[in-house]
């Protein structure tokens, strides 16, 4: 299948600071890119859809502002969780959605990334 | 709306034992698409399989098959004969005609006992 990749596969940061994380399709181009939320032993909620080279599309409930999207080019979307709080502490994970004809596309999912904040 | 239901939060068994995994969903869409993930203790999602909501055939893939039944709503995975390499949280997810993400269901955590 195809290859999403996820950097920083975890980080620990203070309170106040920001943390981007980069989700990178490596064998393909993803016109569309897709950022969930997985809290411990929980499913995964989406948090908003990336697309390139327009802004990203927010579920309800999700700042917007404190969590900045970025889709600059066809194999990169970053997160940007800005003023991290100890309850922004969660997995991120983006997905990578591989094109495919009427409706046959897949999405791919990138390992992860555990954000701690202290 | 759409939805995914698992009822099953996490089942135990034996190594080589058959289990399966149910999921039930609800969509307005008459064209819709499910989908498999498992996601083993490291996290990462591995795609397991897709099923459009026009192909009722059901599939077999080794020791994995999938039941797909449009009148009930379910999309069931079996693992035959099972191994400890198969413990792991199963999503089961559907994404509809007009919305690109998924919707995942709970997730139902498998271990398998040696």
């Amino acid at each position: 299948g195809a290859v999403v990749s996820q950097h920083p596969s975890w980080v620990i940061c203070k309170s106040g600071t920001s943390v981007k994380i980069e989700c990178r399709s490596l064998d393909f181009q993803a016109t569309t890119m897709f950022w969930y939320r997985q809290f411990p032993k929980q499913s995964l909620m989406l948090m908003a859809t990336s697309n390139e080279g327009s802004k990203a599309t927010y579920e309800q409930g999700v700042e917007k502002d404190k969590f900045l999207i970025n889709h600059a080019s066809l194999t990169l979307s970053t997160l940007t969780v800005t003023s991290a709080h100890p309850e922004d502490s969660s997995f991120y994970i983006c997905s990578a959605r591989f094109p495919g004809t009427r409706g046959t596309d897949t999405q791919y999912f990138g390992p992860g990334t555990r954000l701690t904040v202290l | 709306a759409q939805k995914v239901t698992q009822a099953q939060t996490e089942i135990s068994v034996v190594e080589k034992e058959d289990v399966t995994l149910d999921c039930v969903y609800e969509t307005r869409d008459t064209t819709y698409y499910l989908f498999w993930y498992k996601q083993p203790p490291s996290g990462e999602l591995v795609f397991l399989i897709r099923r459009n909501s026009f192909d009722e055939q059901n599939e077999i893939s080794g020791r994995y098959s999938w039941n797909f039944q449009k009148s009930t709503s379910s999309f069931n995975f079996t693992i035959t004969a099972s191994q400890v390499v198969d413990s792991a949280v199963y999503f089961c997810a559907l994404r509809g005609t007009g919305r690109r993400a998924l919707t995942f269901g709970s997730g139902t955590r498998l271990q398998v006992q040696p």
